[in-house]
């Protein structure tokens, strides 16, 4: 069974910053793109961003884009997404999510359980 | 940017009815690029739909999806206890890549 867990939530006040990992096992963590998507209180999925099985490939949510960093440690079978510049609208629950397998390549087939960042002063 | 709307926002019924479910683009997709899920409270989203159509491994016969252009469906053909939740659907694919969710349906036991 694939399992995902996030950890690295908190309460943070604005303008600070949070790093959120995202321990992987039971499959190959380094053949597979994996993604952050995050859901604010009482509202829907957003993606948030995207990172290649190998780590060179990224992409960004505009909403997040030049304050947050996607990056992976296959050795570790972990990710992690750096959070800079944080505002009160990135209080959301944040979960890992992994892509690319029998689905297909842009298919989120397994997600962890979320953590929770809210940021207020 | 592609946006998905999905209607209703909330869709009120009864265990044992059919429901159906509405996911439509702002331009045409490939239906490869279009998924379902299904989130329960407290829990994270679960895959039910691939490929606009396919049903992911261990996800009940009585889901099914359809569609293809600018219009997909899920349908539920006849709603268990477990089914109320909010339904997702997501567009993941393109060149260069872009990923979007739509607003979700809301399944309510009436």
């Amino acid at each position: 069974q694939v399992q995902l867990v996030e950890s690295g939530g908190g309460v943070v006040q604005p303008g600070t910053s949070l790093r959120l990992s995202c321990v992987t096992s039971k499959f190959t963590f380094s053949a597979y793109a994996m993604h952050w998507v995050r859901q604010a209180p009482g509202k829907g999925l957003e993606w948030v961003a995207f990172i290649s099985f190998d780590g060179t490939r990224k992409s960004y949510a505009d909403s997040v884009k030049g304050r947050f960093t996607v990056s992976r440690e296959n050795s570790k079978d972990t990710l992690f997404l750096e959070m800079n510049s944080l505002r009160p609208d990135d209080t959301s629950v944040y979960y890992c999510a992994r892509a690319g397998g029998d689905y297909g390549d842009y298919v989120f087939d397994s997600w962890g359980q979320g953590t929770l960042v809210t940021v207020s002063s | 940017e592609i946006v998905l709307t999905q209607s209703p926002g909330t869709l009120s019924l009864s265990p044992g009815e059919r429901a159906t479910l509405s996911c439509r683009a702002s331009q045409t997709i490939s239906s490869s690029d279009l998924a379902w899920y299904q989130q329960r409270p407290g829990q994270a989203p679960r895959l039910l739909i691939y490929g606009a159509s396919s049903r992911a491994t261990g996800i009940p016969d009585r889901f099914s999806g359809s569609g293809s252009g600018t219009g997909f469906t899920l349908t539920v053909s006849r709603l268990e206890p477990e089914d109320f939740a909010v339904y997702y659907c997501l567009h993941s694919g393109g060149s260069p890549p872009g990923y979007t969710f739509g607003q979700g349906t809301k399944l309510e036991i009436k």
